[in-house]
């Protein structure tokens, strides 16, 4: 089966960085995505990996190792805005189409 | 451009009536997919639309469940009689094609009691 593992919270401090890490055991593996999810909100897209390596964009970064089944999202510069959800979701390719399989999400609290 | 809208955002119904989901997807976006989250859990994959052919309903989770996209544009989501484990927030997805990411909705939190 698949399975997606993420830690169920983590605390910061603003200004700080935090990174949250993201194991996974899936077959017909297609990418790997990063969602924040506000309460009440939508998911909204923070980064995509499909080869291994860093993706940055501006305080966020995303990393995969598909050998390793693991990713994680590297936040810089905390906010107080950034105190949200996580998700950590895989891309499954299945005949020709993909769809994503979610983990629990990491909730995500930046203090003063 | 319009996001994914979800109506109603909220829905409190009581146990055996019906209820029906809508989601318009971004204009032009293909693909359209429902997801769930029930309290505690993961957001889960139901089904997934390409225009208004179904080519995944592997998640949904029984026949109490009814989902259609007529002409391929909006999609509704009708649960019929509604039981008190369906109580979840229901998203909505869409994409334009494969490799591309998927913009969710707010979502309709479903209430059954």
């Amino acid at each position: 089966g698949q399975n997606i593992d993420q830690p169920t919270e983590m605390t910061a401090t603003e200004g700080a960085i935090v990174q949250i890490n993201c194991t996974y055991q899936t077959s017909g593996f297609n990418g790997l995505f990063w969602y924040q999810q506000h309460a009440g909100e939508a998911p909204t897209f923070l980064s995509y990996n499909v080869l291994d390596g860093l993706e940055e964009k501006g305080r966020f970064s995303s990393f995969l190792s598909r050998s390793k089944g693991y990713s994680y999202l590297l936040l810089k510069e905390l906010q107080m805005k950034d105190s949200a959800s996580y998700l950590c979701a895989v891309s499954l390719l299945n005949s020709g189409y993909s769809t994503l399989t979610f983990g629990k999400g990491t909730m995500l609290l930046v203090s003063p | 451009e319009a996001g994914v809208t979800q109506f109603p955002s909220h829905s409190v119904i009581e146990k055996g009536q019906t209820v029906t989901l809508r989601c318009d997807p971004i204009s032009g976006h293909d693909n359209l997919y429902w997801y769930r989250r029930v309290m505690g859990k993961e957001i889960k994959f139901l089904l997934h639309f390409v225009k208004e052919s179904k080519q995944d309903e592997s998640g949904m989770p029984n026949n109490r469940f009814l989902a259609e996209r007529t002409g391929g544009t909006y999609s509704t989501l009708k649960v019929q009689p509604a039981e008190l484990e369906d109580s979840g927030v229901y998203f909505c997805a869409s994409s334009p094609g494969q490799g591309y990411g998927y913009t969710f909705g707010s979502g309709t939190r479903l209430t059954v009691v």
